[in-house]
């Protein structure tokens, strides 16, 4: 089946740093990815999203690239805030409306 | 954009109580909406696919007579957590795909953090 593998959290940087989180996939087909973030005490918004090979996904400083050679999907940002600090979701959708998620992985900026 | 509105954002009540905790799709219509539990070590946990006039699907391990899910209509799916008890406690998110085809995203509700005591 299906399978999302995140780096395992929580990332420490201080601000203005560079941040990348990797994420790759096993899929049968062709899946469109997603990251999505988690502020404390609230429900998943999406980041950013790309639906075919070669697709960057951009929002709010960030980015990921969909490389369907080496199945991944990593998230970055040149320079990292304090409101970055939340939790980051991988996932992919694979033509079934039921997604799957990677586990998440913390993100802790520090003035 | 679309929005999913969940309620109440908060719950804290005695063992043997039964929860209600409703998911609205407040400008879109939703013929499909999940149910996911989180752990607190983030994980989402998929609990069970609402499906507007049919049951329910439940994940392998999740007790459908524990967790009473009802889609009566395009816009709203309600999962009630039957004689809850302290176990039960956890956070509860509901989502729901932007039509338009797989590739859409998921919107989700703002979750409800159920404490039982």
């Amino acid at each position: 089946g299906d399978s999302v593998t995140q780096m395992e959290g929580p990332v420490t940087l201080s601000e203005e740093a560079f941040l990348t989180i990797n994420c790759t996939y096993t899929a049968t087909g062709y899946p469109s990815l997603f990251w999505y973030v988690q502020y404390p005490g609230e429900g998943l918004q999406l980041l950013l999203k790309a639906t075919k090979a070669d697709d960057k996904g951009s929002n709010k400083g960030f980015e990921a690239t969909y490389r369907k050679e080496t199945t991944s999907f990593h998230l970055e940002k040149g320079s990292v805030q304090v409101s970055d600090s939340a939790v980051y979701f991988c996932a992919l959708s694979d033509g079934s409306y039921i997604p799957t998620f990677g586990r998440g992985t913390s993100l802790i900026v520090h003035p | 954009g679309a929005v999913v509105s969940q309620h109440p954002s908060w719950v804290i009540c005695k063992s043997g109580t039964s929860v209600k905790i409703e998911c609205r799709s407040l400008d879109f219509q939703a013929t499909t909406m999940f149910w996911y539990r989180q752990f607190p070590k983030q994980s989402l946990m998929l609990m069970a696919t609402s499906n507007e006039g049919s049951k329910a699907t439940y994940e392998q391990g999740v007790e459908k007579d524990k967790f009473l899910i009802n889609h009566a209509s395009l816009t709203l799916s309600t999962l009630t957590v039957t004689s809850a008890h302290p176990e039960d406690s956890s956070f509860y998110i509901c989502s729901a795909p932007q039509t338009g085809g797989s590739d859409q995203p998921q919107h989700f509700g703002d979750g409800t953090r159920l404490s039982i005591l």
